[in-house]
């Protein structure tokens, strides 16, 4: 069974259109991230979730909406797709809020690519 | 990314040992982190020091931490072929979420 799970892996797509990826864990976990990572490899925080309460939005364009119907999904909706947005996009998930000492769990990625 | 920094690729022979190198910027880092990227994959825990240690042995994985110089190391004892990933270093701010490093390529060649 896969603890953190996303989907689509892949997803090619024009500007302008709208996406999501969905991210489900079967952990049990209270958090919930997304993190975006560049074609240089730089990872970084987007959206952390507690037990469905938003808890960090890290400057990220209005373009970009996170959604927890519940605290094992957090899916991720992006509206007018630019070029830019062309990334590699993490879903992970913590026991708790507080990061200290504990694992983050990350599923295996979902590969954007806007044309 | 600016307050965790990595060289970016380290190319070594199987059977030697690895050092990876980071420097963060941020002394009230509770927690200092390594993770593993193998290819398609997500990141997966290697190992994390508690600020108020100095080193941490986790069997071929040794962390050494230099808390006045900001400074933190992953050494590899004994590359093996499986070991070539990208390995990013990670600070805990504020205990509340992970700011990553841009990563270490690892390259193992026979």
């Amino acid at each position: 069974d896969t603890a953190v799970s996303q989907t689509p892996k892949y997803l090619v797509t024009q500007m302008g259109n709208d996406k999501s990826i969905k991210c489900e864990q079967n952990l049990g976990h209270d958090t919930m991230y997304w993190y975006k990572q560049d074609s240089k490899k730089f990872l970084k925080i987007m959206f952390s979730y507690n037990n469905k309460e938003l808890i960090i939005n890290e400057t990220v364009p209005n373009r970009f909406s996170p959604k927890s119907p519940d605290k094992a999904h957090l899916n991720l909706h992006i509206n007018s797709l630019e070029l830019g947005d062309s990334a590699v996009y993490f879903c992970a998930s913590s026991q708790n809020l507080r990061t200290g000492g504990e694992k983050l769990f990350f599923g295996s990625g979902t590969q954007l690519s806007v044309l | 990314g600016e307050d965790v920094e990595q060289s970016l690729f380290l190319s070594v022979r199987e059977g030697d040992s690895s050092v990876i190198n980071c420097t963060y910027t941020d002394s009230s880092s509770t927690y200092l982190y390594w993770y593993k990227q193998e290819p398609g994959a997500g990141l997966q825990l290697l190992t994390y020091i508690f600020s108020n240690m100095d080193m941490k042995q986790d069997q071929r994985l040794t962390v050494l931490l230099n808390k006045k110089d900001k400074h933190l190391s992953l050494r590899i004892a004994d590359t093996q072929t499986g070991d070539s990933a990208i390995y990013f270093c990670a600070e805990s701010m504020n205990d509340y979420k992970l700011s990553f490093g841009a990563g270490t390529t690892v390259t193992v060649r026979a």
